[in-house]
Order: structure tokens, then sequence, then C-alpha cells
């Protein structure tokens, strides 16, 4: 069965730390990786797509790797701010149809505290 | 920026009333989707299209129903709105379907329509 799981489930954090969120996932045949940023009562905002050739990619203080071997992904966030706080949602795309079938994980919630 | 939206953000009905989700992109994207999303949940997709007179439903069983009549409007409508309706209503459209050779389609999403059916 496709599945994405994200750990933790949620984070708190002090404003300038870093943190690491991370998403496993079983998806196969494997096409791509997504990160979104979802503000509470907002749509998801794209922060990468990694394709299967790439390990990692940058956006800002937002940096994803993936590991296509191990299926596993993580998103860094730098200099954490009070505007980071969010659920950051992990998506794979599979090979499956010209559609491109999404799995979303359930996201990691984020606080910033100052 | 994403040119796509949604309305209304909020509505409160009550059970029976006909609602109809509007979602608008002025990007002439072909490719249109409507997701569900519960607090804390992943989203389902429950509706997509290619593009004008097509529809097809998602992997989430609904019962709403949309319509492409014209390649920027993607309107869900629930003919009779019950509480376990009661959810977020995420629109999205893409370039292209999210494959294309190596280059994934770019999802983009609009703020949500908060539906609570009482």
């Amino acid at each position: 069965k496709n599945q994405v799981e994200q750990s933790p489930q949620s984070l708190i954090i002090l404003e300038g730390k870093n943190c690491t969120l991370q998403c496993n996932y079983t998806v196969s045949p494997f096409s791509n990786l997504r990160w979104y940023k979802q503000d509470t009562g907002r749509g998801p905002v794209s922060l990468t797509i990694m394709t299967f050739s790439e390990n990692t990619k940058s956006n800002g203080r937002y940096t994803a790797t993936l590991d296509a071997d191990t299926k596993q992904s993580s998103l860094h966030i730098t200099a954490s701010q009070l505007s980071d706080s969010a659920s950051y949602i992990c998506v794979v795309s599979d090979r499956g149809s010209t559609l491109g079938r999404l799995y979303f994980g359930r996201g990691t919630q984020l606080t910033v505290w100052p | 920026e994403a040119d796509i939206y949604q309305t209304p953000r909020y509505l409160v009905i009550g059970t029976g009333k006909k609602i109809t989700l509007e979602c608008s992109q002025t990007m002439g994207h072909d490719k249109m989707y409507w997701y569900q999303q519960d607090p804390g949940m992943e989203l389902h997709l429950i509706h997509y299209s290619y593009g004008v007179n097509s529809t097809e439903k998602g992997d989430l069983s609904s019962e709403s129903t949309v319509s492409r009549i014209r390649t920027e409007h993607f309107p869900l409508t629930l003919e009779s709105a019950r509480p376990s309706h009661t959810s977020q209503y995420l629109c999205a459209s893409s370039e292209q379907g999210q494959i294309l050779g190596d280059r994934p389609g770019e999802l983009f999403f609009g703020e949500g329509s908060r539906l609570t059916v009482l």
C-alpha cells in the first residue's frame, strides 16, 4: 500500500533555532517528492519539488533532501522565524498514470515561539 | 503567487441546503482538482478535470458534483448538505499532469473554503 508518513506530528522550537522534519514513503514507482507549507486556514504553498535524480534542493532557509534508495526525505529549516509556524506537508507522486497520483502525508505542525 | 481563487472562504449553513463552492484560476491551466481536508489529516482527492467538459471522481467518495464548462472555472456543488460534509475544501490547478518527463507539474492551491453544516 502506498503511504507517506511524517514525523514528528508536531514540533515546538524557539525563534532562531534550526529544525528538521522527516518524511518516509512507500510509494512506487516513484516520480517526485514535494514539500508544501500550509498556514492555518490557508491553502498549501509549494516549497520544493525533487525528482528521482535530485538529492537536495533549497528554497531560501528551507533545504529538502531525498534518499530514493531508503525512501526518505527531510526538510531542514534554518534560523527559524515566527512566520515559519505552519503545517509542513510531504507529498509523493507515482508514475502509475499520466495524471501522477499524489500521496499526501498528514503534515508536521511546527510552532515557533519568540 | 498563484492566481487561483475560491469563494466563499467560510460558509455555515443548515442541513438540507444546496451549496456551490466556486473555484476560478486565471493561469489558463487545463487540469483542476478538488481536495477535502479535515484537521490533522491528509488531503483527499474528490474530483479532478483534465479540461473543458472533462470531470472524474477522485479517490475519496463524495456526494458532491463538479462541472467544467469553462477552462478557468471548476465549481463544486452539494445538492443537500449534511453535517458529515463539514470540512475544508481545497481547489488546485496545474498546467500539465503531475508527470511530464523529468519535470513534474507545479500544483497551485486556492485558499480553501471551510464549510460547516449545522
